[in-house]
């Protein structure tokens, strides 16, 4: 079955370093989509692909960066681990604008 | 800017009805999805109304006014699994960025 998985699930990273989260799907999705939850926030838009080489920011982008060198993969980095970004991270992928997201299990990030 | 709005809590008896109301100010407007997500689980797709109406999924319905910039989703025959979050989710632009409530906490009493 098509699925997408996040790596790791959870991990604690000091202040400063550069940290890398992992998103694979195996749906052949076109969109692609980071978003963090946080308590009394909902899921914020972090970023976001429409395809290989293409990537838009969303609405609290700072300090993240995301790739899309292939269909499957988009991968988000922290540039330097602030303890702001102490979250919970979710990918999803979804074919079009019309159509269900799909959403990884999430990956739990905490910034010491 | 933009914003979605919909209770933080909501408490029902479980096989009641319960409704949860989602407004919204967005620039632009292609439509309204709803999410459950469970503690500790990823969301999951619920519903999507782009044309005002009712959708009606099992036992769930999603209901749109865009007029009124208002929607709802209904929740019939409440069982205990049906504790979760719920979220809102407008496309507020030709793109396909989605804006996310904050999501309403329903509790089910037995």
């Amino acid at each position: 079955d098509a699925e997408i998985t996040q790596s790791p699930r959870h991990k604690i990273t000091e202040t400063g370093r550069q940290v890398t989260l992992a998103c694979h799907q195996t749906w052949n999705h076109n969109n692609m989509f980071w978003y963090r939850q946080d308590l009394g926030h909902g899921l914020r838009l972090i970023h976001y692909s429409y395809g290989v080489q293409d990537t838009n920011k969303g609405e609290v982008s700072d300090g993240y960066s995301v790739s899309r060198s292939n269909t499957e993969d988009l991968p988000l980095t922290l540039e330097s681990a602030a303890s702001s970004q102490t979250s919970v991270y979710f990918c999803a992928s979804r074919q079009d604008s019309n159509t269900e997201a799909f959403f990884g299990q999430g990956t739990r990030l905490t910034v010491v | 800017g933009q914003s979605l709005e919909q209770p933080s809590e909501v408490t029902a008896v479980e096989g009641a009805i319960v409704q949860i109301n989602c407004t919204y100010q967005t620039s632009g407007f292609y439509g309204l999805s709803w999410y459950q997500q469970h503690d500790g689980g990823a969301p999951t797709f619920l519903s999507y109304n782009a044309l005002d109406g009712l959708e009606e999924t099992g036992r769930f319905s999603s209901f749109l006014s865009r007029s009124d910039s208002y929607g709802y989703l209904l929740l019939q025959e409440l069982q205990m699994k049906d504790s979760a979050s719920y979220f809102c989710a407008v496309r507020a632009s030709r793109d396909d960025k989605i804006i996310f409530g904050k999501g309403t906490r329903l509790h089910i009493l037995p």
